[in-house]
């Protein structure tokens, strides 16, 4: 149980285009969703959390314009990086929260993806 | 203020030793959830163990085990005998409710050869 997915898995694109990533919990209602970026060989850095039907907390430095974070449903949330540059390859995990409820329950991660923008 | 130490970057064993993975953290909380993840050269973060600031209790999951000792601050993770596909980043992790978020350390990169 607790299986997260991540769509797409590996992506590149232009310079100035829009990207979507979508993570899904398939076999849980997840109440709290987070995204974090993860550069080469480096620690999972907190982007944003965000909550079904309310609006994402961006983590300071985090542009919100940049990053567009929409959490639908209780199984699917995407992050949408805007006219993506260079700078903003990166590696993309999303992980979700919500099998046990409560603020401080286990986050199940998906199994990234990998964004490169040329 | 939540902090994560894994001071160890990079450990290589040879396939069959026993190898531990140190971590120490830091919390004025008194409620807190330790966890450790790993992470396979796939990128995808597997969960491996949970732990709460009140159960010390040691514990033991097949080739895996933990030691909680709150008079250190620390939460280590063994591997017995380890194995060529234990290779891979483990991630230390603290969550506080105060801070609702996943404090991380940076990770030990553990490198397993036959």
């Amino acid at each position: 149980g607790a299986v997260v997915s991540q769509h797409p898995s590996r992506v590149i694109c232009k310079s100035g285009t829009s990207v979507k990533i979508e993570c899904r919990s398939l076999d849980f209602q997840a109440t709290t969703m987070f995204w974090y970026r993860q550069f080469p060989k480096q620690s999972l850095m907190l982007m944003a959390t965000s909550n079904e039907g309310s609006k994402a907390t961006y983590e300071q430095g985090v542009e919100k314009d940049k990053f567009l974070i929409n959490h639908a449903s209780l199984t699917l949330s995407t992050l949408t990086v805007t006219s993506a540059h260079p700078e903003d390859s990166s590696f993309y995990i999303c992980s979700a929260s919500g099998v046990a409820g409560g603020s401080t329950d286990t986050q199940y991660f998906g199994p990234g993806t990998r964004l490169t923008v040329l | 203020a939540q902090k994560v130490t894994q001071a160890q970057t990079e450990i290589s064993v040879v396939e069959k030793e026993d190898v531990t993975l140190d971590c120490v953290y830091e919390t004025r909380d008194t409620t807190y959830y330790l966890f450790w993840y790993k992470q396979p050269p796939s990128g995808e973060l597997v969960f491996l163990i949970r732990r709460n600031s009140f159960d010390e209790q040691n514990e033991i999951s097949g080739r895996y085990s933990w030691n909680f000792q709150k008079s250190t601050s620390s939460f280590n993770f063994t591997i017995t005998a380890s194995q060529v596909v234990d290779s891979a980043v483990y991630f230390c992790a603290l969550l506080t409710g105060t801070a609702s978020k996943l404090t991380f350390g940076t990770g030990t990169r553990l490198q397993v050869t036959l």
